[in-house]
């Protein structure tokens, strides 16, 4: 079945330095992928989406890039702040079904 | 435009009371869907709708039942509260179920059985 696997956190960088999150995505079709932000004792917003190969989506500096080749979306940002600490979920609609799948979500503390 | 509000926020239960948690969105979309998130989980599926009268099982709906008589209205009833029902439950609606569509969340509901 469709799925969504995260990197496993937690993550703990230093403000200004650059973010990696992995994801990696099981699916048949073209899934849609997005990327998923929840911040201290909020619920899920979104970050950002792409919905075909080779799209990438931006968003407050964070961007990712749908890899088809290798099933993956994975999340980056150049310089992270400590407004960035929050949750991340990475996750896909399988546009044949009528569910979205996430991953388990990796938790990110920046530093000053 | 408020988007998806739930109530109650908090709400501590005795093992064996029943509750209905409450989830209303004003953006007229067709689906919504129940979740909970387990402390360091990622978000399991309950209970989703594709519209009014329609509902359908999630990943894990045992303890759970939902209906759906109005666009804007999904309530969750807890009818045997349990401690494996202590979670983060969150509410989430979206226009569609394919394609790009974005589904927006509800703040939550954080809920201890005791």
């Amino acid at each position: 079945g469709d799925s969504v696997t995260q990197m496993e956190g937690p993550v703990t960088l230093s403000e200004e330095a650059f973010l990696t999150i992995n994801c990696t995505y099981t699916a048949t079709g073209y899934p849609s992928l997005f990327w998923y932000v929840q911040y201290p004792g909020e619920g899920l917003q979104l970050l950002l989406k792409a919905t075909k190969a080779d799209d990438k989506g931006s968003n407050k500096g964070f961007e990712a890039t749908y890899r088809k080749e290798t099933t993956s979306f994975h999340l980056e940002k150049g310089s992270v702040q400590v407004s960035d600490s929050a949750v991340y979920f990475c996750a896909l609609n399988s546009n044949t079904g009528n569910q979205f799948y996430f991953g388990t979500g990796t938790s990110l503390t920046v530093i000053p | 435009n408020a988007g998806v509000t739930q109530t109650p926020k908090f709400r501590i239960l005795k093992i064996g009371q029943s509750m209905t948690l409450q989830c209303t969105q004003d953006m007229n979309h067709n689906y919504m869907y129940w979740y909970r998130q387990d402390p360091g989980m990622g978000l399991k599926l309950i209970y989703y709708s594709v519209g009014a009268g329609i509902t359908d099982k999630g990943e894990v709906p045992n303890g759970y039942n939902v209906s759906r008589s109005t666009t804007e209205d999904f309530p969750l009833r807890l009818e045997l509260a349990a401690p494996s029902q202590t979670s983060v439950y969150f509410c989430a609606s979206s226009q569609s179920n394919r394609g790009p569509d974005t589904q927006y969340f509800g703040p939550g509901t954080r809920l201890t059985v005791l």
